[in-house]
């Protein structure tokens, strides 16, 4: 059974700080790793994904790798109230579905 | 660009009605995917289809059927609706096997009373 673990929050920051949301996942042979933002009463929305170990950064979004650890972390910089949503990782081992963890909800306070 | 587009956004059924949600994509992808999400439960796969033609249980298929039409279509058929069915329903697509992500469309939200 493959699983993604992430921490259920909030967790609450408050505007300008960083955000740093983790996830763990359970299948040694992921290759694709995704963070997803949905806001409350919507889709989710794809905004990071990564590939290989380290670090990948798109504006205020760094999403990192440790594939020996097994785990992907998002980090969010100069935090705004308009970030505030549930962050939902997921894996792919490139052959079936992708697997999705339950979610993380972040409340940036102004 | 449409991406992926989702009908009906809202419906109320009675127990033991039926209903198709209708699911459309525009990206020439070759695998779509059907998920309930609830509260607490996360995402839960009902079924997918990895190419025209293929179709496959996902983790939660009972009391579900799907069709997929032709590449840009996959519905999804709620026979005999149960009030354990009252949920968002999302479509989703991919190109290959997810390899690069999925889109999701904008969901249904079902009740069933």
């Amino acid at each position: 059974q493959k699983e993604v673990e992430q921490n259920s929050g909030p967790l609450s920051v408050p505007e300008g700080a960083i955000a740093s949301l983790n996830c763990t996942y359970s299948d040694r042979g992921s290759q694709s790793f995704f963070w997803y933002r949905q806001y409350s009463g919507k889709s989710p929305e794809l905004i990071m994904s990564i590939y290989s170990n380290g670090d990948k950064e798109d504006g205020r979004f760094t999403a990192q790798l440790n594939k020996a650890s097994q785990y992907v972390s998002l980090l969010i910089r100069d935090s705004q109230p308009s970030d505030s949503a549930t962050y939902l990782c997921a894996v792919n081992d490139g052959y079936s579905t992708l697997t999705f963890g339950k979610g993380t909800m972040l409340l940036v306070s102004p | 660009n449409a991406g992926v587009t989702q009908t009906p956004k809202f419906q109320v059924l009675k127990t033991g009605q039926s209903m198709t949600l209708q699911c459309a994509q525009d990206m020439n992808h070759n695998s779509m995917y059907w998920y309930r999400q609830d509260p607490g439960m996360g995402l839960r796969l009902i079924y997918y289809s990895a190419s025209e033609g293929t179709t496959d249980k996902g983790e939660v298929p009972n009391g579900y059927n799907v069709s997929r039409l032709n590449k840009r279509e996959f519905s999804l058929r709620l026979e005999s609706a149960a009030p354990s069915q009252t949920s968002v329903y999302f479509c989703a697509s991919s190109e290959g096997r997810g390899r690069y992500g999925y889109t999701f469309g904008s969901g249904t939200r079902l009740t069933v009373v």
